[in-house]
């Protein structure tokens, strides 16, 4: 089935810094799902993303599906903006609903 | 408000007793999904269920039960067979597209440990 990796696994930012998660997947696939989980557990759907481009205030994130990554990026970091970043393609490259999930990029914003 | 919704937050569980977690949501989505999380790592898949009265095991199905007698709930067991349940569990829910995964909306969790 297809693989899935995130990188870097740890990030250490100051607030205000800029920073880019990247995301490498070993298959084809038509979406790829971006989430945020806060250190309480809670698991946010940031993006849902065909390909190309999207973009949600201070988030935005590419998908380049011919070669197989997605990229994250968040701009004027905040403390709130902490917590683990997960990718998730479909498993069967986007028929149905079952996602795989990467182990995560977990950030930490210092103030 | 629309969400979903897990109970209990917290849940302990005694050497071989059965425990059953809640999942319900008012989305009108026809998938829902159950997932474990170990610390310090993703999201494995136990079960899914696309429409009532059917449901399909997941990567990790092993020790765990499902129902999905109604569209809005989706309540999973946590048998005496499954040795290590000790783990953060997550409900989530989606629309159904053609051809197509949709997003998927997720629970606050429900975490379980053993006495």
């Amino acid at each position: 089935g297809i693989q899935v990796e995130q990188s870097p696994p740890d990030l250490i930012l100051q607030e205000g810094a800029n920073s880019t998660l990247r995301c490498n997947f070993s298959d084809s696939v038509n979406n790829l799902q971006w989430f945020h989980q806060n250190p309480w557990g809670q698991l946010i759907n940031l993006f849902y993303i065909p390909s190309g481009t999207k973009q949600n205030g201070r988030l935005s994130a590419t998908t380049v599906a011919t070669e197989r990554y997605s990229l994250l990026y968040i701009s004027s970091s905040q403390t709130t903006d902490s917590g683990v970043y997960f990718c998730a393609p479909p498993r069967d490259g986007g028929s149905q609903g079952n996602l795989i999930f990467g182990k995560g990029t977990k950030l930490s914003v210092k103030p | 408000d629309g969400g979903i919704t897990q109970s209990p937050k917290y849940l302990f569980r005694k050497e071989g007793q059965n425990v059953t977690l809640s999942c319900e949501q008012n989305l009108n989505h026809d998938a829902m999904y159950w997932y474990r999380q170990d610390p310090g790592q993703g999201l494995r898949l136990i079960y899914y269920s696309q429409i009532v009265n059917d449901f399909q095991k997941g990567d990790i199905a092993e020790g765990y039960s499902v129902s999905r007698e109604k569209k809005e709930s989706f309540p999973l067991t946590v048998t005496s067979a499954q040795k290590n349940p000790t783990a953060f569990y997550l409900c989530a829910s989606s629309t159904l597209g053609a051809g197509s995964n949709q997003p998927q909306h997720f629970g606050d969790g429900t975490r379980l440990s053993i006495l």
